[in-house]
């Protein structure tokens, strides 16, 4: 089985503070992570996933297999980065893991002026 | 390209009336999934079609059939409803599988007295 965990479900920082999002998993083969957010009024979105080693918007993630981790991080936060993130799991692409994402229980970030 | 619609947006019910929510995509893509979305819990998996002609259960598919129509749409049916199914549910969809960008729709609300 897999299973995604975000240990926050709250957090607050000050604009231009950094900001670490916490997400772990357990699955037992090679996952595929990904961080989907969920700003104001709008769509959940893909915000960055780890296949494509990309930042966007400032952040990052690294996926920490050692510790089955993929935390999402930025240096200066920023006011407009006030959010709901969503940490994912996609599984082996040949089984039905793969077929789907399963989804943490997502942590809301406020960023204060 | 509208891409993933949802319909209606807000919905209310009593106890034990059925209803359908409606999900269609224009960008042709295989897979489509549907989600509730509750505080604390974040995104669960009701139900999946992982290609057009097959769906499979999620997480929690307790009370809820589907329907793959065409590749298009993907309905979700609730043949009698109960407070607890008081959520938000989201459609999405992906080129295939859990591997691709899923893209969402803007949800629907529905409360169930």
């Amino acid at each position: 089985a897999q299973r995604v965990t975000q240990p926050e479900k709250l957090l607050s920082v000050f604009k231009g503070a950094p900001v670490e999002l916490k997400c772990n998993y357990s699955y037992s083969g090679s996952p595929e992570l990904f961080w989907y957010v969920q700003y104001s009024r709008q769509r959940l979105q893909l915000l960055l996933r780890h296949i494509s080693r990309e930042s966007i918007k400032g952040f990052t993630a690294d996926l920490n297999k050692g510790e089955t981790s993929f935390h999402l991080k930025k240096p200066f936060a920023q006011e407009e980065d006030s959010a709901m993130y969503y940490c994912a799991l996609s599984g082996d692409p040949l089984q039905t893991s793969g077929s789907r994402l399963t989804f943490g229980e997502g942590t809301q970030l406020t960023v204060n002026p | 390209n509208a891409g993933v619609t949802q319909t209606p947006k807000f919905q209310v019910l009593k106890t034990g009336q059925s209803m359908t929510l409606q999900c269609a995509q224009d960008m042709n893509h295989n897979s489509m999934y549907w989600y509730r979305q509750d505080p604390g819990m974040g995104l669960r998996l009701i139900y999946y079609s992982a290609s057009e002609g097959t769906t499979d259960k999620g997480e929690v598919p307790n009370g809820y059939n589907v329907s793959r129509l065409n590749k298009r749409e993907f309905s979700l049916r609730l043949e009698s409803a109960a407070p607890s199914q008081t959520s938000v549910y989201f459609c999405a969809s992906s080129l295939r599988g859990g591997l691709h960008e899923q893209y969402f729709g803007p949800g629907t609300r529905l409360t169930v007295t």
